[in-house]
């Protein structure tokens, strides 16, 4: 079955860069997903990333793909307090319709 | 944009009653909608695919006759926590695809605790 790997926590200082890592087992993952859950609350979808594709910018986010190590990460430039929260990537074979398979997620701790 | 309610968004029970818990997309039809469950400090994980029209599909491991799921409408799913214990507590998540997209919206969830 799919198997979505994430390193538990992070913690950075405000300003830095961070960088979440995920690894998953399934090739034929055509969709990647990454989200962030705050305390007590719903999932909000930053980004999302095409199997086919090696990179995606958006703002301060950057999600880079290597598809042959199965590998993920989420980059944040100039990380701030707000950033902190837990951060899910997520797999799917198909588009929104189909159903997801979410890391174990990483909790990211931005200090001051 | 797309938003997805829950209600309630907390409930607090006495083991062995029943509780309902209300997905609804606010702004566009939802043939499909997916139920999730995650306890603290852990991931999602999926418990069944709501369809509209025809019964629900159970992830493996996941007890149809204790977890009711009903999806009424193009915009409501209904999942139902049947003769709940304390193991049930958990945080419960809709999440619905807008048709075409390639994501899902999700709910803010429902936090059950079972006494």
């Amino acid at each position: 079955g799919e198997d979505v790997e994430q390193s538990l926590f992070l913690s950075v200082r405000e300003g830095d860069s961070s960088v979440i890592n995920c690894t998953y087992t399934d090739s034929s993952s055509t969709y990647l997903y990454w989200y962030k859950q705050e305390p007590g609350a719903g999932l909000q979808l930053l980004t999302y990333i095409f199997s086919n594709m090696d990179m995606k910018q958006d703002q301060r986010l950057t999600v880079l793909l290597n598809k042959k190590d199965k590998h993920l990460s989420l980059r944040i430039a100039d990380t701030q307090t707000g950033d902190s929260a837990i951060y899910f990537c997520a797999e799917s074979m198909g588009g929104g319709g189909n159903k997801l398979t979410f890391g174990t997620g990483t909790q990211l701790k931005v200090e001051l | 944009g797309a938003v997805v309610s829950q209600h309630p968004s907390w409930v607090i029970c006495k083991s062995g009653t029943s509780v309902k818990i209300e997905c609804r997309s606010l702004d566009f039809q939802a043939t499909t909608m997916f139920w999730y469950r995650q306890f603290p400090k852990q991931s999602l994980m999926l418990m069944a695919t709501s369809n509209e029209g025809s019964k629900a599909t159970y992830e493996q491991g996941v007890e149809k006759d204790k977890f009711l799921i009903n999806h009424a409408s193009l915009t409501l799913s209904t999942l139902t926590v049947t003769s709940a214990h304390p193991e049930d507590s958990s945080f419960y998540i809709c999440s619905a695809p807008r048709q075409n997209s390639d994501t899902q919206y999700f709910g803010p969830g429902t936090r059950l605790t079972v006494l």
